[in-house]
């Protein structure tokens, strides 16, 4: 199986703030990543698929990059209501396998 | 819009089969395109992708429980079901009914769009 790293686990930032999370896989995985992010107590939700597309209805701060092994979530003006668990999800091969997520708070 | 829901019992105990439900509303399993998933979470933890199903009844499991692990569908009610057997303390999770993948042209396109709000299962005596 693919595995995937996340960086950092866990980061407070202010409101306004640029926040960025990174995502390695362990093999390349072209741009086959997507970005989800889970409020507490709420179900994942879709943000970003193919590693830099916005799914349709979010927010334009939110954003993607990246290809091969790495890649970069970017929120690039932190919102209160952005506090949330993000995670990286590869499905380059199966089975598809997550990160283990960037928990962010505000300071 | 689609919209899923999952069902079943919140305690089982170990040794036996944890079975759920996800019903789908706003849509038909049966139409096609789309796959149709079970996701797990584990109390503070990540999370894994269990197995999905087409409405044909073709399906993939995750090869770490594929042993344990039935998925199946019942398009005249649109919904599908997962079974898991033998279970332990470890099987104990939030359970996630999910949409996806899908097919675009020869492409599968591998992500979960939407979700289910999730059901809590402790395994316990």
């Amino acid at each position: 199986d693919i595995q995937m790293t996340q960086s950092p686990s866990s980061l407070s930032a202010s409101v306004g703030d640029r926040v960025t999370i990174t995502c390695q896989a362990s093999q390349d995985i072209s741009n086959y990543l997507n970005w989800y992010q889970q409020k507490p107590g709420k179900a994942p939700k879709l943000l970003i698929y193919d590693a830099s597309n916005l799914e349709t209805g979010v927010p334009s701060r939110f954003s993607g990059s990246g290809s091969g092994t790495d890649f970069t979530f970017t929120i690039s003006s932190l919102q209160p209501e952005d506090i949330a668990t993000y995670y990286c999800q590869q499905y380059d091969n199966l089975p598809p396998g997550f990160g283990p997520g960037t928990k962010v708070d505000i300071k | 819009q689609v919209q899923l829901q999952e069902s079943g019992p919140g305690l089982v105990k170990p040794s036996q089969t944890l079975s759920l439900t996800c019903t789908v509303s706003g849509g038909s399993i049966s139409s096609g395109g789309y796959y149709w998933s079970w996701i797990r979470q584990h109390p503070g933890k990540g999370l894994e992708w269990i197995g999905y199903i087409y409405y044909s009844g073709s399906t993939y499991y995750n090869p770490s429980l594929k042993s344990r692990v039935t998925i199946s569908v019942d398009t005249s009610k649109n919904q599908f079901s997962l079974k898991l057997s033998s279970v332990t303390a470890a099987d104990t999770a939030v359970y996630y009914c999910a949409r996806g993948p899908f097919y675009y042209g020869s492409r599968m396109l591998n992500w979960f769009d939407p979700w289910g709000q999730g059901t809590l299962v402790t395994v316990s005596s």
